[in-house]
């Protein structure tokens, strides 16, 4: 059972801009926990994306950006491209369930 | 190169166990701490547990306390993830993933890199 909800999908059109939010509590992403990115193409694992509010690994292009605002968080893919079609999913700690907690997942889709 | 090998698919009955392996490459295996991640078929995914392989401590999601058992072999840089007393809705991709390191706190953990999954079908 997730506590952090996204929408179950977006859609654009290619070269658009997507966001994703992620909507927690003040448990998790309100109590100042970081809030992790994971992109999981079909049938693969999932590959992190972003991570600590707004970093990217080497290799993840620049048109993926994360922020955070009060007890929520957003994703925002700009220059939508083919390969970005996939679920996405976000993460962070809970002081309550003193676990980690993944988001609803988000599948994005060109329209 | 980090990389994260896991053992293959494997089959079981209910209340079985189940045991699943991790083998860990590319750095130093007792400087992170490795979590287990599951995801039902079609479904999110979902924390586990994980372990500081330097010391063994261990944290397990409450939804999990009493069945499930995380290990390493640190002489083969090797983390385990048993499941006992199965049910057909464990049936699951369970995943290792490295965290950050053993020796601060983990909260802030991000999961980099996955192993590639391994498929545990739970069917009588």
């Amino acid at each position: 059972q997730s506590v952090l909800t996204q929408p179950p999908s977006v859609s654009g059109a290619p070269g658009q801009r997507v966001t994703i939010s992620c909507t927690g509590s003040s448990s998790n992403i309100g109590a100042g926990y970081d809030v992790h990115w994971y992109q999981q193409l079909p049938g693969t694992a999932p590959k992190l994306l972003i991570y600590g509010y707004n970093n990217r690994p080497s290799g993840v292009p620049d048109r993926c950006s994360g922020s955070k605002s009060g007890t929520s968080a957003s994703l925002a893919i700009t220059g939508l491209q083919a390969e970005d079609e996939a679920d996405y999913y976000c993460q962070s700690y809970d002081s309550s369930l003193s676990g980690y907690v993944f988001g609803t997942g988000t599948k994005v889709t060109f329209l | 190169q980090v990389h994260l090998v896991q053992s293959g698919a494997e089959v079981k009955k209910p209340e079985a166990s189940v045991k699943v392996s991790c083998k860990a490459s590319g750095y130093t295996f007792t400087g992170y701490y490795m979590h287990w991640v599951r995801q039902a078929p079609g479904q999110g995914l979902e924390w586990m547990g994980c372990i500081n392989p330097n010391s063994g401590d261990t944290n397990y999601a409450q939804k999990f306390q009493g069945r499930v058992t995380m290990t390493r072999d640190t002489s083969i840089s090797t983390a385990y993830m048993e499941l006992s007393r199965l049910r057909s809705d464990d049936t699951a991709v369970y995943y290792c993933a490295r965290g950050g390191y053993s020796s601060i706190s983990p909260i802030h953990n991000w999961f980099d890199p996955w192993g590639q999954g391994t498929l545990v079908t739970v069917s009588s």
